[in-house]
């Protein structure tokens, strides 16, 4: 059985930086075409892919804050971890951590959701 | 960039109805790299089809996915009062980048 679960800080001041824990089971990381990403989704408002990491520790980013973000894996806890710089109000929004389909094109097994609020 | 638009913004229907949901690509999409996701409140996403057409893992047959190139669809031929939600298609662009629609938010009328 796959799960995933996000974990982090629900408050974060504006200009400081955000990590976020993925803890993850059912699956390893270490296994030939296994990935996973983290997706936000402000409230109210659609999904925002924002980077992805491979069992061969390939990353990928988003194109819009490619610069702010870092995907990380420790293959032997099951966790991956995002950190985000700069946070800024409009970065309120719930995170998600979700398991890429063996394929590559689509998430199968997602978080529930960890909501972080940016606010001085 | 590929944006995709969904419509209509929200489709007001009754259970029992039949709802077409639509996915419009900015550019030719392979259909292998679309997905449909449906979400709840306070719920995340849940994949609904993959490849277009393929139905996820204990998905009831009465969704289904169709489309190529720019216009994709989903259908949900009897609607079930649990099937009232918020939809969303993705689709995927090597490179890579994944990218979803805005949402089309399915309400009880």
């Amino acid at each position: 059985q796959v799960t995933l679960r996000e974990s982090g800080p629900a408050l974060v001041k504006p200009t400081q930086t955000l990590t976020l824990t993925c803890t993850f089971s059912g699956f390893s990381l270490s296994t030939s075409g296994m990935c996973v990403s983290w997706i936000r989704q402000p409230p109210g408002k659609a999904l925002e892919w924002l980077a992805r990491i491979d069992w061969d520790n390939d990353k990928y980013y988003g194109t819009s804050l490619k610069t702010r973000l870092t995907i990380s894996k420790d293959t032997s806890k099951n966790q991956v971890v995002l950190t985000m710089t700069s946070m800024d109000p409009v970065d309120t929004a719930t995170y998600y951590c979700a398991r890429v389909s063996g394929s590559r094109y689509h998430f199968d097994y997602w978080g529930q959701g960890t909501l972080v609020t940016v606010s001085s | 960039e590929i944006v995709l638009t969904q419509s209509p913004g929200t489709l007001s229907l009754s259970p029992g109805e039949r709802a077409t949901l639509s996915c419009r690509a900015s550019q030719s999409v392979t259909s292998s790299y679309l997905a449909w996701y449906q979400q709840k409140p306070g719920q995340a996403p849940r994949l609904l089809i993959y490849g277009a057409s393929s139905r996820a893992t204990g998905i009831p047959d009465r969704f289904s996915g169709s489309g190529s190139g720019t216009d994709f669809t989903l259908t949900i031929s009897r609607l079930e009062p649990e099937d009232f939600a918020v939809y969303y298609c993705q689709q995927y662009v090597t490179s890579p980048g994944y990218t979803f629609g805005q949402g089309t938010k399915l309400e009880i009328k």
